[in-house]
């Protein structure tokens, strides 16, 4: 089946740090991919997606690239700043052979905390 | 546009007892999608529907159970609460792409 892996946390960085937080996937066939970020207390928000190979999804400063050769959508970010500080989930949604692509996949999720 | 509406955001429940998550949506979205949220876990599926009146288990089905039988409602039913089902439970709904959550509801089982 489809599954989703991201590098586990906590990542704890300065302010103004460059940030990577990896993402892997496996996966029949073409998957959207997405980043989600969940900040404390509260429920999940779509922050960048990416519907096929080579994609480029941005928002807000961050950054992540579809890579079908490698199977990966690492999310990246130049600066980081204290209000980055949230839960961040890689997740992918599959068309199935009924054409419905109801499914979504996600990681484990990677607690991100930046320091003033 | 309010999107995803959960109630209640927090409840205490004692062993035993029954309760009704509620989940509403306001986009006419098909699918909708019930997960749990354990204490420094990612997110776990327990059921899911692709429109009303049609459901299926997702993979953590065991001690709830769910209806579709408007688009925009989407409850979760706890028939014998247990300790195990301390969680914050979220709702989702879904178009074309991607989801949308609901605020969640912190559930304690004592």
């Amino acid at each position: 089946g489809d599954s989703v892996t991201q590098m586990e946390g906590p990542v704890t960085l300065s302010e103004e740090a460059f940030l990577t937080i990896n993402c892997t996937y496996t996966a029949t066939g073409y998957p959207s991919l997405f980043w989600y970020v969940q900040y404390p207390g509260e429920g999940l928000q779509l922050l960048l997606k990416a519907t096929k190979a080579d994609d480029k999804g941005s928002n807000k400063g961050f950054e992540a690239t579809y890579r079908k050769e490698t199977t990966s959508f690492h999310l990246e970010k130049g600066s980081v700043q204290v209000s980055d500080s949230a839960v961040y989930f890689c997740a992918l949604s599959q068309l199935n052979s009924g054409g419905s692509n109801y499914k979504l996949t996600f990681g484990k999720g990677t607690l991100l905390t930046v320091n003033p | 546009n309010a999107g995803v509406t959960q109630t209640p955001k927090f409840r205490i429940l004692k062993i035993g007892q029954s309760m009704t998550l509620q989940c509403a949506q306001d986009m006419n979205h098909n699918y909708m999608y019930w997960y749990r949220q354990d204490p420094g876990m990612g997110l776990k599926l327990i059921y899911y529907s692709v429109g009303a009146g049609i459901t299926d288990k997702g993979e953590v089905p065991n001690g709830y159970n769910v209806s579709r039988s408007t688009t925009e409602d989407f409850p979760l039913r706890l028939e014998l609460a247990a300790p195990s089902q301390t969680s914050v439970y979220f709702c989702a709904s879904r178009g074309s792409t991607e989801a949308f959550f609901g605020q969640g509801t912190r559930l304690t089982v004592v």
